[in-house]
C-alpha cells in the first residue's frame, strides 16, 4: 500500500520556467511533510519542509504547499536552473513531536526533473 | 553540518557472501534508518534504530539484519547476498531539532552489486 505517490515519474521544463512536482497521500496521520533532491551517486539531500499547519512554505526559489484536504502537496521551483535537474521525493511523517515515530519517513517514488537550457 | 558516512560509494560481492555496510554520523542523533533505493520504487526502508542496541523492522527487513552498538554507528548486514539485493543502499540519521526528529540526513551512498 502506497501512501504517498508521486504520479510523475518525470518532469522537463526549460530553464527560467516554473517547476511544479505533485504529491498525494494517503494516511491523514501525516503531519510534517519534506522534499529531498538527489542527484546520480549522491545521497538525498534535505530541501524543505511543511508541518500540517500551514499551507505554504517558502526557501528563495522553492516553495510547497499544502492542501490537506485534498491530501495533496507540491513543490514549486521559480525560475528553473539547469542544476535543478535530479531526482525529487517528497516525503511523510506521523506525529513524531513528543511521539515516538523516532522521526520515521515514507517516501514517494520520485520524479525525475529535466531542465533544459 | 550534519555529516553521514558510508564506507564504501561501490561494492561488488559474490552470491552467498556476507557483506557488512557501515555508516556513522558525527551529529549524536539518536535516530538512524537503512533504506535501499531502486528505479521507480522510492527509497524503502529496511531497518531504522532509535537508540543504542535498538532496532525496529521496516518495510523489507527479509534478507537482512543490523547493528547499532555504538550511538554514531549503524551497521547493515547481507547474511547471504543475493543477486536480487543489487542496489543503492542509503544510510541516514536524525534527531532532534526544533521539537521534531523528522528532517533525516543521508550519505552518500554505496552501490552494490551481486554477481
Amino acid at each position: 500500500d502506497q501512501q504517498v505517490k508521486q504520479n510523475s515519474p518525470s518532469l522537463s521544463v526549460q530553464e527560467g520556467r516554473i517547476s511544479i512536482l505533485n504529491c498525494d497521500y494517503t494516511n491523514s496521520m501525516f503531519d510534517y511533510f519534506l522534499w529531498y533532491k538527489k542527484y546520480p551517486a549522491e545521497g538525498p539531500t534535505f530541501l524543505i519542509s511543511i508541518s500540517s499547519i500551514k499551507d505554504k512554505n517558502e526557501d528563495g526559489r522553492f516553495t510547497v504547499f499544502l492542501n490537506k484536504s485534498a491530501k495533496h502537496l507540491s513543490l514549486h521551483i521559480v525560475p528553473s536552473q539547469p542544476g535543478d535537474s535530479a531526482v525529487y521525493f517528497c516525503a511523510a511523517s506521523e506525529g513524531s513531536a513528543g511521539g515516538t515515530s523516532y522521526g520515521k519517513l515514507t517516501f514517494g517514488q520520485g520524479t525525475i526533473l529535466t531542465v533544459h537550457p | 553540518d550534519v555529516k553521514v558516512t558510508q564506507s564504501s560509494r561501490y561494492l561488488v560481492k559474490r552470491t552467498g557472501e556476507k557483506v557488512f555496510l557501515e555508516c556513522v554520523q558525527d551529529m549524536d542523533h539518536e535516530n538512524m534508518f537503512w533504506y535501499r533505493q531502486d528505479p521507480g520504487l522510492g527509497l524503502r526502508l529496511i531497518y531504522f534504530s532509535y537508540d543504542v542496541k535498538m532496532k525496529e523492522k521496516g518495510d523489507i527487513p527479509e534478507g537482512y539484519s543490523v547493528s547499532r552498538e555504538k550511538k554514531e554507528r549503524f551497521s547493515l548486514i547481507l547474511e547471504s547476498a543475493s543477486t536480487n539485493q543489487t542496489s543503492m543502499y542509503l544510510c541516514a540519521s536524525s534527531g532532534p531539532d526544533r521539537g521534531r526528529t523528522d528532517t533525516q540526513y543521508f550519505g552518500p551512498g554505496t552501490r552494490l552489486t551481486v554477481l
